[in-house]
């Protein structure tokens, strides 16, 4: 499978955990989005990295989310001190820019945190 | 402000007819929609997307209409079979810089095709 793939894909954490994430993009895949969906909501960007850089970031991303991409190939996100309003589910997507062309964003399948 | 929204949360249509799935957005600035749907336990998976200079697309069974008079944008899959059962999200990039990836996503309708 050479899609977009997330791990784990469900994770459970008590309050005030810390918790991490990894996505791996498609390969060669230069730009790696994370968004947070709510049940019965649509998707909310959260952050977004050309290659290793961090471009840009949400309101939503609080001090305690931090998401990196040390070799602009896989991505991580860490949530500090986790809090019940943190459970959702985190979506990875990646997608190839060239030029000026339309972005097309894959996603992957997500990993569900419940706070406890 | 900046929105993005659907007339209908549910959709329930017979095997073998069309389907239309309405979504309506605030930002006349956004140059860019896009629909997604959405099965259970996956991450949403791109169907077919429209820049504001267009008023409609076409793919493989489905249409995507967009009328930036009424600021509307519609999704029509002809044909509806079992497996389009799914939740489909519209979303617009709102076109203030920053990457086409940046995009702001409605609630979702759910398509039901009974048999």
């Amino acid at each position: 499978d050479t899609g977009v793939s997330q791990d784990p894909r469900h994770k459970i954490t008590k309050r005030g955990q810390n918790v991490t994430f990894r996505c791996d993009p498609i390969s060669e895949h230069n730009r790696l989005y994370w968004y947070r969906q709510t049940l019965g909501q649509g998707p909310e960007f959260l952050t977004y990295f050309q290659n290793e850089a961090q471009l840009e970031k949400s309101r939503l991303l609080s001090d305690r989310f931090s998401a990196e991409r040390p070799k602009g190939s896989f991505s991580t996100l860490e949530i500090q001190r986790t809090e019940q309003g943190d459970s959702a589910m985190y979506l990875c997507a990646s997608s190839l820019v060239v030029g000026t062309g339309k972005e097309k964003l894959f996603f992957g399948s997500g990993t569900q945190l419940s706070v406890l | 402000g900046e929105s993005v929204g659907l007339h209908l949360p549910t959709l329930s249509v017979q095997e073998g007819d069309n389907s239309i799935i309405n979504c309506a957005y605030s930002n006349s600035a956004s140059d860019y929609f896009i629909w997604y749907k959405q099965e259970s336990g996956k991450g949403p998976q791109f169907i077919i997307d429209i820049r504001s200079n267009m008023d409609k697309r076409q793919g493989q069974r489905v249409t995507v209409l967009l009328n930036k008079t009424v600021k509307h944008l519609s999704l029509q899959i002809a044909a509806t079979q079992p497996g389009d059962s799914a939740v489909y999200f519209c979303a617009e990039n709102s076109g203030y810089g920053g990457s086409q990836g940046n995009l702001i996503f409605g609630k979702g309708t759910k398509l039901s095709v009974k048999p």
